[in-house]
This record gives structure tokens, C-alpha cells and sequence, in this order.
């Protein structure tokens, strides 16, 4: 298995430019997560999929869309990309167990917004 | 906002050492804490998960939990230069299963 993907792995844009960052796994969770990290602010959510057919909004999703194509796949795309977007994207996948939920992340996307 | 706190360090301990890693969480309605360890330039990379008061062990990592306190600690006994990474202290909401990140402890393991 090779758990959680994502192409790819470094971009450059200029502002104003669109790109879609693609993520998939193959460990059939039902749940999948998009995070950026940036230096002195941690990890933080940017939009989810609790199940196929449905997203939600998480604590910074302002200038992001995504799209959870199938069970497998959730991605993230930028419209117009701001300099505020350089981050580091982290897209993560759910295992259920009973009560309990663990994520499990993907390598990660640095993106530089020129 | 939910927050979940963590000292940035870097923490400093000698090879072989105890190392004690700190959070705590505002979120009363939190029902499971992980913790995650993150390597330069790589991703996080799950630890430990506890969901029950008290104290959980895995090899070289315990982790311990107290609800009524609101907080969550990593133990990493016999610690090895290479545990030196950012150890990230994660909470879930009480709305769901998305997960609140602590802003990571530095651990620096010295030979």
C-alpha cells in the first residue's frame, strides 16, 4: 500500500495563477483532510471530507476549493493564488476505529507563490 | 478557537535521558489526543493516541492523559539522538473527528 499520496510535490506559481494539488489513498478511509503548516503557526485545517459526497469548511479556508472525486481521491485547488498561500500542504486520511479517528498524512506539497 | 498549547523549546536532554513533552487543550468536549512526531522538511508521523484518563505505553513512549486537568504528555524514555524532531500535540473537537494542532515542541537529543 502506498497510504497517502500527493502530486505534487513542489510548484511555483505567480499570483493570480490557478493549480489543483491532488490527493489520494488506498487504505479505504472514509475520511480525508487538507491542512497547510507554515513556520510559527503549526498545522492548520483547511477543509475536509467526512465521507464521498461531502466537504466542510475548516479554520482557513478562504481562497481554497476542493473537490472528493470518489472514496479515493480529495483534492485542492487555488483560484487565484495569493503570496499568502506559500505554505506547505499536508493532506491527510482517517482510519475509524470505535470512537477514536486517526489521521494519517501524505508527504506534503510545498507550494511558493511568487 | 479551540487552542492546544505547547512549549516551542527546543528542549534540550542528554542521550539515554527522559524526555517530557507538555500540552494542554482548552476544548473540555475533547475525546481523543494524539501525538505526532515531525522530522525536518517531512510529515507528521503519528506516535501515540490515548483516549482514556490515565496513561498509555508504547516501547520507549508513554503517553498520559488527565480531562479534568486538560492535558496530554509524551514521555520518551532512553531517548536517541535520532527522536530529535518537532513533537505535535493534536486534539480532536468535540464536533467531530478534525483534528486542532499544538504549534509543535522542538526535542533536541544530544549524544
Amino acid at each position: 500500500n502506498a497510504g497517502v499520496t500527493q502530486t505534487p510535490k513542489f510548484q511555483v506559481l505567480k499570483t493570480g495563477q490557478s493549480m489543483t494539488l491532488q490527493c489520494a489513498q488506498d487504505m479505504n478511509h472514509n475520511s480525508m483532510y487538507w491542512y497547510r503548516q507554515d513556520p510559527g503557526m503549526g498545522l492548520r485545517l483547511i477543509y475536509y471530507s467526512a465521507s464521498e459526497g461531502t466537504t466542510d469548511k475548516g479554520e482557513v479556508p478562504n481562497g481554497y476549493n476542493v473537490s472528493r472525486l470518489n472514496k479515493r481521491e480529495f483534492s485542492l485547488r487555488l483560484e487565484s493564488a495569493a503570496p499568502s498561500q506559500t505554505s506547505v500542504y499536508f493532506c491527510a486520511s482517517g482510519l475509524l476505529a470505535g470512537v477514536m479517528e486517526t489521521q494519517y498524512f501524505g508527504p506534503g506539497t510545498r507550494l511558493l507563490v511568487l | 478557537q479551540k487552542e492546544v498549547e505547547q512549549n516551542s523549546g527546543p528542549l534540550s536532554v542528554p542521550e539515554g535521558a527522559i524526555a517530557s513533552l507538555n500540552c494542554t487543550y482548552s476544548d473540555r468536549g475533547s475525546q481523543s489526543f494524539f501525538w505526532y512526531r515531525q522530522y525536518s522538511g517531512k510529515s507528521p508521523e503519528l506516535i501515540m493516541s490515548i483516549y482514556s484518563n490515565g496513561d498509555k505505553e508504547d516501547g520507549r513512549f508513554t503517553a498520559q492523559l488527565n480531562k479534568a486537568s486538560q492535558y496530554v504528555s509524551l514521555l520518551i524514555r532512553d531517548s536517541q539522538p535520532s527522536d530529535s524532531a518537532t513533537y505535535l500535540c493534536a486534539v480532536n473537537s468535540n464536533s467531530g473527528y478534525a483534528l486542532n494542532f499544538g504549534k509543535g515542541t522542538s526535542l533536541l537529543v544530544t549524544p
